[in-house]
């Protein structure tokens, strides 16, 4: 069964500081892997995905997360900060296509905060 | 830019009426989704919509709940008998191929 865990409830950093945020997945076969960002009285936006090929993937507003199959884990990273990034983040991942399956499993979404 | 749209944006309902949730899914996208969120917890599906037929629906998508494409352009989910617990945020979403999915704004129900 598929599963997403996004460890910690809140995250803190200062603004120019670089961010991470951690989510860890379990799934049957090659995953896809994806972030969005949810804003307050918003859907969930898209930031960016992992399907294929190089580990470090880059999204909008300059974040990018980073694949590590070994450790099945697939972190969000920005390496400056903006208040405007604060924003409750998700992770999410489906099967790969050979299941037949494309629905996403999120994470408990994690709390971005800025601290100017 | 193209954008999934929900009506309404917050919907109010007794417990035992029927709703219906409304979605534009972005006009070229083959594949559409509901999900829902209720207070404080992960954004769940509860289906998916493709050639005009649920392709999967997860055990939360029970018979009293439905989805249709009445025509071109709408996605609707139909709630029937709502009972206090299906308030929720519910989200549409609806994707080109199998990949990346877009997410309209929600509807907000509440059942009292």
């Amino acid at each position: 069964a598929q599963s997403v865990a996004q460890p910690e409830d809140q995250v803190n950093v200062a603004e120019g500081n670089p961010l991470t945020v951690k989510c860890t997945y379990s799934v049957s076969g090659n995953p896809y892997l994806f972030w969005y960002v949810q804003y307050p009285n918003r859907g969930l936006q898209f930031l960016l995905k992992y399907i294929t090929g190089d580990n470090l993937v880059k999204g909008s507003y300059g974040f990018e997360a980073e694949f590590n199959k070994s450790q099945t884990s697939f972190h969000l990273k920005k390496p400056s900060a903006l208040v405007s990034d604060s924003a409750l983040y998700f992770c999410a991942v489906r099967q790969g296509p050979q299941t037949g399956a494309n629905n996403l499993f999120f994470g408990t979404g994690t709390r971005l905060t800025v601290i100017p | 830019e193209p954008e999934v749209t929900q009506t309404p944006s917050h919907q109010v309902t007794q417990m035992g009426q029927e709703v219906i949730l409304r979605c534009v899914p972005i006009s070229n996208h083959l594949y559409f989704y509901w999900y829902r969120q209720i207070l404080g917890q992960k954004v769940e599906f509860l289906v998916s919509f493709y050639n005009n037929e649920i392709s999967e629906k997860s055990e939360i998508f029970d018979d009293q709940f439905s989805v249709e494409r009445p025509d071109g352009s709408n996605f609707t989910l139909k709630i029937r008998s709502t009972k206090l617990e299906d308030s929720a945020m519910y989200f549409c979403a609806s994707s080109v191929g199998e990949q990346e999915q877009y997410f309209g704004p929600g509807t907000r129900l509440t059942v009292t």
